[in-house]
């Protein structure tokens, strides 16, 4: 009965590469979010859908591309990876009109 | 844009002390504001949360205050206990296009030694 799951959990690459992380939320909510957790553990949002529309990109390079295939997907690809994007990702979700946000477990991403 | 600040980054208090970790901000759009705990390998969690029209709210051993005028807010936590060890965030966020965009503070680690 996992509220907001991502995966994987772990994502060892080498730079250059281009790789996913998944999300999925089973709340019913209308908005999910991307965010970036540094090495010195600085949370920072990325994106925000709503409805499957984007709302907000917080000054992500291009080479981040949301995609929401539904409601209650919100998938993160990452092309040409280099070693600054390495960082814990987290998924996260909230009602449409809501405050709270439920975060997803996070993906260690580790670039080489 | 949203600056947070919040101190201290790391607070050492014996179980059954209080603990206290105050945040300021800068947007006066801002008008929710939560407490986030992190426990290691996990995702953040929220804990309490206050809304702008509200000066306190409590929730058992926590409690956050809110003075708009001054842009700041505190989360205390009284009687500690080891289990609430972890690092916690507090937010400032503004409503943007249907959801709430937060900005974090830095995070304080709290460490409750038995």
């Amino acid at each position: 009965d996992t509220a907001v799951s991502q995966t994987p959990k772990y994502l060892v690459t080498q730079m250059g590469n281009d790789k996913s992380i998944k999300c999925e939320q089973n709340l019913g909510h209308d908005t999910m979010y991307w965010y970036k957790q540094d090495s010195k553990k600085f949370l920072k949002i990325m994106f925000s859908y709503n409805n499957k529309e984007l709302i907000i990109n917080e000054t992500v390079p291009n080479r981040f591309s949301p995609k929401s295939p539904d409601k209650a997907h919100l998938n993160l690809h990452i092309n040409s990876l280099e070693l600054g994007d390495s960082a814990v990702y987290f998924c996260a979700s909230s009602p449409g009109s809501g405050y709270t946000q439920y975060f997803g477990p996070g993906t260690r991403l580790t670039v080489l | 844009g949203e600056n947070v600040e919040q101190h201290p980054s790391t607070l050492s208090v014996q179980e059954g002390d209080s603990a206290v970790i105050k945040c300021t901000y800068s947007d006066s759009a801002s008008n929710y504001f939560p407490w986030y705990k992190q426990e290691l390998g996990k995702g953040p969690q929220l804990i309490i949360d206050i809304r702008s029209n509200v000066g306190e709210k409590k929730d058992q051993r926590i409690a956050v205050t809110l003075n708009k005028t001054a842009k700041h807010f505190s989360l205390h936590i009284t009687e500690t206990q080891p289990e609430d060890s972890a690092v916690y965030f507090c937010a400032a966020s503004r409503a943007s296009g249907g959801s709430y965009i937060p900005t974090f503070g830095r995070g304080t680690s709290l460490i409750v030694h038995p």
